[in-house]
């Protein structure tokens, strides 16, 4: 049972325009989340996290959302751009779990140019 | 400024063989995982060590075994390799929760 979803497998967006990548949970214990982003043949890198007592967190073209009601997050970037072509993981972890992170499969981000 | 340092890059196992994934961090953190990522899916954890001297078991250990050396270091190995082991392996480290992972380049492992 996935208790991180992603699911949409690739999304594919103008460049300049906003990129709107979903990530739907199901354990409601979770109380932080986080975005990666990976390119082939490297490990994820740390793009952006936000906690559970927030619903909103900015970071220059990355901002995420968080609705824990419908256990749903999101992460918008604008403008996309060639470079954030890329494929992006949202994970989530609890404090009763010890803080594992649990993965969703991933979006492919592909930018048009 | 090398972060988490993996080896082997690639490697090619017949099943049964075993052999030793190699993980190294210098950036004094706590925590290490090893993480393997199959197509389609996110990734599994398979062991991790909160601290030097401790480790414990992840989602997927069977078939695994690993060593906190020290701080620094964190292997994985496989006893008897098969071919459901075939993936693309992961070792992390971090501070604590707050700061996210920071991941090797990976180890792509193929059993045959």
């Amino acid at each position: 049972d996935q208790q991180v979803k992603q699911n949409s497998p690739s999304l594919s967006v103008q460049e300049g325009r906003i990129s709107i990548l979903n990530c739907d949970y199901t354990n409601s214990m979770f109380d932080y989340f986080l975005w990666y982003k990976k390119y082939p043949a490297e490990g994820p890198t740390f793009l952006i996290s936000i906690s559970s007592i927030k619903d909103k967190n900015e970071d220059g073209r990355f901002t995420v959302f968080l609705n824990k009601s419908a256990k749903h997050l999101s992460l918008h970037i604008v403008p996309s751009q060639p470079g954030d072509s890329a494929v992006y993981f949202c994970a989530a972890s609890a404090a009763d779990s010890n803080y594992q992170l649990i993965w969703g499969a991933g979006t492919k981000l592909i930018i048009k140019p | 400024n090398a972060g988490v340092t993996q080896t082997p890059k690639f490697q090619v196992l017949k099943t049964g063989q075993s052999m030793t994934l190699q993980c190294a961090q210098d950036m004094n953190h706590n925590s290490m995982y090893w993480y393997r990522q199959d197509p389609g899916m996110g990734l599994r954890l398979i062991y991790y060590s909160a601290s030097e001297g401790t480790t414990d078991k992840g989602e997927v250990p069977n078939g695994y075994n690993v060593s906190r050396l020290n701080k620094r270091e964190f292997s994985l190995r496989l006893e008897s390799a098969a071919p459901s082991q075939t993936s693309v392996y992961f070792c992390a480290s971090s501070q604590g929760q707050s700061y996210g992972y920071t991941f090797g380049s990976g180890t792509r492992l193929t059993v045959v």
